[in-house]
């Protein structure tokens, strides 16, 4: 199985920073790689798929970059509302597997 | 718009079985992949099986093959997943979820249900 590791696991920030969240593979998954957001007691939300792919919807406050094993995910001008865990997860192949979660917090 | 709403779930005795069901509206069912993903309680994401659009392939993680079976009734715009056998370590919140395009290999799971709880306890 693919494994894959996000870092930081909590990331605390202040309102207007930008923020950088990095998920490596354990082998190369080409960009074959989503980033999610979740808020408490509610069901992801897609955010980016094939590494840099913004998806509809989507503000471009978001940015996706990678290919390989390296990946990260760039939050532009922080804002309360951004507060969640964000989790990236590999489809290159089954089992399909997600990060442990990277908790962002506002300082 | 894409709608997954997903039902069944509840509280079971460990070696019990439970039908989880996942009705889909706006886009044609029959056309997309579909996948059960799981979340346990405080835990990460674990995907759980995958259907292919016709019905004909399926793949489960290693942890529920041979317990679990993933089926769809594309007539009925529903994709299930009946659960046998269960165990504690099968308590979470169960989610179905569509890739973005139709008869794809790319497993992105842009759309997600809200999720139904399963609670595996004596």
């Amino acid at each position: 199985d693919i494994q894959m590791t996000q870092s930081p696991s909590s990331l605390s920030a202040s309102v207007g920073d930008r923020v950088t969240i990095t998920c490596r593979a354990s082998q190369g998954i080409s960009n074959f790689l989503a980033w999610f957001q979740q808020k408490p007691g509610k069901a992801p939300k897609s955010l980016i798929y094939a590494a840099s792919s913004l998806q509809s919807g989507v503000p471009s406050k978001f940015s996706g970059s990678g290919s390989g094993t390296d990946f990260t995910l760039t939050i532009y001008n922080l804002q309360p509302e951004d507060i969640a865990i964000y989790y990236c997860q590999h489809y290159k192949s089954y089992p399909l597997t997600f990060g442990q979660g990277t908790r962002l917090e506002i300082k | 718009q894409v709608q997954l709403v997903e039902s069944g779930g509840g509280v079971v005795q460990p070696g019990r079985s439970l039908r989880l069901s996942c009705e889909a509206s706006g886009f044609t069912f029959s056309s997309y992949v579909m996948h059960w993903v799981r979340q346990a309680p405080g835990k990460g994401w674990e995907w759980v099986a995958v259907i292919s659009y016709d019905g004909n392939k399926k793949y489960y993680a290693d942890s529920v093959k041979g317990r679990f079976t993933i089926s769809r009734d594309n007539a009925k715009n529903t994709l299930s997943l009946q659960m046998d056998s269960l165990r504690a370590e099968d308590t979470a919140v169960y989610y179905c979820a569509r890739d973005l395009t139709a008869h794809g290999d790319y497993h992105d799971l842009t759309y997600w249900g809200q999720g139904t709880r399963v609670t595996v306890s004596p």
